[in-house]
Parts: structure tokens; sequence; C-alpha cells
């Protein structure tokens, strides 16, 4: 398994500014995913972050709105843009510590409110 | 694609009793995981456990073991002796083996133990 950290876990943001949330991971990783939850919904992939390339994302999401920073194998940030309510959701981190594992483990979460 | 199925959006079991919380899923691949996390009202994702696609025992943690019937595509989890501490929201998911991969959810399923 592997140890997680987000910071910050919750914060309220006003619209039109942007936050950035880390990911800290206690072990070397070669790949980062950082999923969104909107209220009441279940989990959906934004991106994958692979240390030394950018960040893929999936359909709907896009790199000015969600800028992906990787500088090493410990270390995330994903930034949200220009932030409207719609953007109220828990963000999520996850890591898959290896290539002979499926299994994926998230972080604590961090709780987004946009008034 | 894959695609996960809940089908109950909210479940009650008495206290030291077990529940099974319902899965099923779709893929025409033959290589997957399949998985259980547990998600209490604080947003951290728990990951609970975790079958492979050519697992030949039914996965087993615990109190959580998961019901695996690969021809009828469902993989249903069981807690036996249900404590307070299980209410939460449960979601299933699954993602294909191999590399690093994206895993997909279902809608969740909120169970409330009842003391």
């Amino acid at each position: 398994s592997a140890v997680i950290s987000q910071k910050p876990s919750r914060d309220i943001c006003q619209r039109g500014t942007s936050l950035t949330i880390q990911c800290q991971v206690d072990s070397q990783v070669t790949m980062m995913f950082w999923y969104r939850q909107q209220p009441g919904q279940s989990l959906t992939l934004i991106a994958t972050a692979n240390q030394g390339s950018e960040a893929t994302y999936e359909s709907g999401f896009v790199i000015d709105k969600f800028p992906i920073s990787r500088p090493n194998l410990t270390f995330s940030t994903l930034t949200v843009s220009n932030m409207s309510p719609e953007d109220s959701s828990i963000y999520l981190c996850s890591v898959q510590t290896g290539l002979l594992t499926d299994t994926q483990y998230f972080g604590p979460g961090t709780r987004l409110t946009v008034l | 694609a894959q695609k996960i199925t809940q089908t109950q959006p909210g479940m009650f079991v008495q206290e030291k009793e077990a529940v099974t919380l319902d899965c099923t899923y779709d893929t025409s691949d033959p290589s997957y995981g399949l998985f259980w996390y547990k998600q209490p009202s604080s947003g951290e994702m728990i990951f609970l456990i975790y079958q492979g696609s050519y697992d030949q025992q039914n996965a087993t943690e615990g109190r959580y073991s998961l019901n695996f019937q690969k021809a009828r595509k469902s993989a249903n989890l069981v807690i036996s002796a249900s404590q307070l501490g299980d209410s939460a929201m449960y979601f299933c998911a699954m993602s294909l083996s191999g590399g690093y991969q994206k895993v997909t959810f279902g809608t969740g399923t909120k169970l409330q133990v009842i003391p």
C-alpha cells in the first residue's frame, strides 16, 4: 500500500480564483491519478500524471482548466483554475504502487466549495 | 469501455448481522481487477478488497469477502458482523489489468448500520 497526504483538506473559494491542491506519497510511484467527485456522485478520472511528461487528460477535462504538475516521483499538484460553483467537489489523488498490482490507493481528498 | 452497476442506492443492516452489497460489471476484456472502496462522511476512499479476473478463489479480508461470479459478471461485497463504524458509502470499481489503468466506479451504496 501507500500513505498519501493531500493539502488542503478543504477550502472555500470565490468564483474566478484558482486553487492548487498538493498530493504527497510516502514512496516513489510512476503514475499518479487525479479524480473528481461532484456532490452525491461517483468518482471521475480527470487525468493521469507521469513524472517527466505532460499529464494525460480524460475526455471533458482540459489542461487550461486543470493544469497538473509532476516534478518528482512522490509529488503532484492539481490546479483548479478560474473556478465556478460547478467546480465544487472532492478532489482525490491516487497512486498505483507498481505494475504487479491493479490496486489504486487514494489520498484523503480535498473538499472544495466555490461561492 | 468498462461499466459498473450498483443497484442499491441505500441499505440498512442491524448491528452484528451480515449484509451483501450488489455489484455487476461489464467488460469485453478478459483481464481485469475488481475492487471495493469505503467512503466515510469524511470523504476519504478506503481500499477494502481486490479480486483479479483470473483468481480461482473469492477474496477475503477480515470481515469483508467478495462473492465473485464470473459468468454472471457479479462481484458482491459481503460484510460479516456489521459494526456501527461500517456506516458509509461503498463503491464497487474495476480496472483493466496490465500497465497503469484508470479505475471505473459504480454509483455507490449507502450503508447504514442500526444499533
